[in-house]
């Protein structure tokens, strides 16, 4: 079965600090790979996806994606958080049938990030 | 550009009571998904409409239903409202038929409270 799986339910790291989100994902073909974010009461916001090509993939507001097929994973890394990133961070991979699209999104269950001053 | 809205943004209901949530998808979008995110069960996807027409749906009862207009914009009905039906509902647009090399934008959600 299609699944995504983030081990680390929250995180705490000190404004100026590298951060890594792990991701891993169970997907028999080459997935489609997303990242989102949300702030407290808000919807999500897409920050980078992956579909094929070059592995490590660039996003919004300074985040990068690394796909590493071998380890099943997509980890979210930023070199420099800030205060402003405090929120809950959701990856997600595009579920197929076969070949044929469902149209479904199967999400992780999200990592809290909080940033300390 | 604007992107995809929800209305309402909150409301308040009765266990047993009908509800009807609203989404507009992104301008040039055809395809409109639907997802629930409860406390505690993460974000579930519900149903997904493209082209006026249902694509897919997850695994709710069938008292959750939808539909999707000619301008693209789609509701999301419940009936027979129940306490566990409390959740942020959340709409979601893309372009072609369905994430095929394409993603989906999110809407800021409807936060139904049943009581």
């Amino acid at each position: 079965a299609q699944s995504v799986t983030q081990p680390d339910i929250h995180i705490t790291v000190s404004e100026g600090a590298s951060l890594e989100l792990r991701c891993n994902y169970s997907y028999g073909a080459t997935p489609y790979l997303f990242w989102y974010v949300q702030s407290p009461g808000q919807g999500l916001q897409l920050l980078l996806k992956y579909f094929s090509g070059d592995t490590l993939v660039q996003g919004i507001k300074g985040f990068e994606a690394e796909f590493k097929r071998s380890q099943s994973s997509f980890n979210l890394r930023k070199p420099s958080v800030h205060w402003s990133d405090a929120a809950e961070y959701f990856c997600a991979v595009g579920a197929r049938i076969g070949s044929s699209n469902t149209g479904k999104l199967i999400f992780g269950q999200g990592t809290t990030l909080q940033v300390k001053p | 550009e604007a992107g995809v809205t929800q209305s309402p943004t909150h409301l308040i209901k009765t266990r047993g009571q009908q509800v009807t949530l609203r989404c507009s998808p992104i301008s040039g979008h055809t395809s409109v998904y639907w997802y629930q995110q409860a406390l505690g069960l993460g974000l579930q996807f519900l149903l997904w409409y493209d082209e006026g027409e249902e694509r897919n749906r997850g695994n709710f009862p069938p008292r959750f239903s939808g539909r999707q207009f000619p301008n693209y914009s789609s509701e999301l009905n419940v009936n027979a409202l129940e306490l566990e039906d409390s959740a942020l509902y959340l709409c979601a647009s893309s372009k072609g038929q369905g994430l095929l090399n394409t993603e989906a934008f999110f809407g800021q959600g409807t936060r139904l409270t049943v009581v």
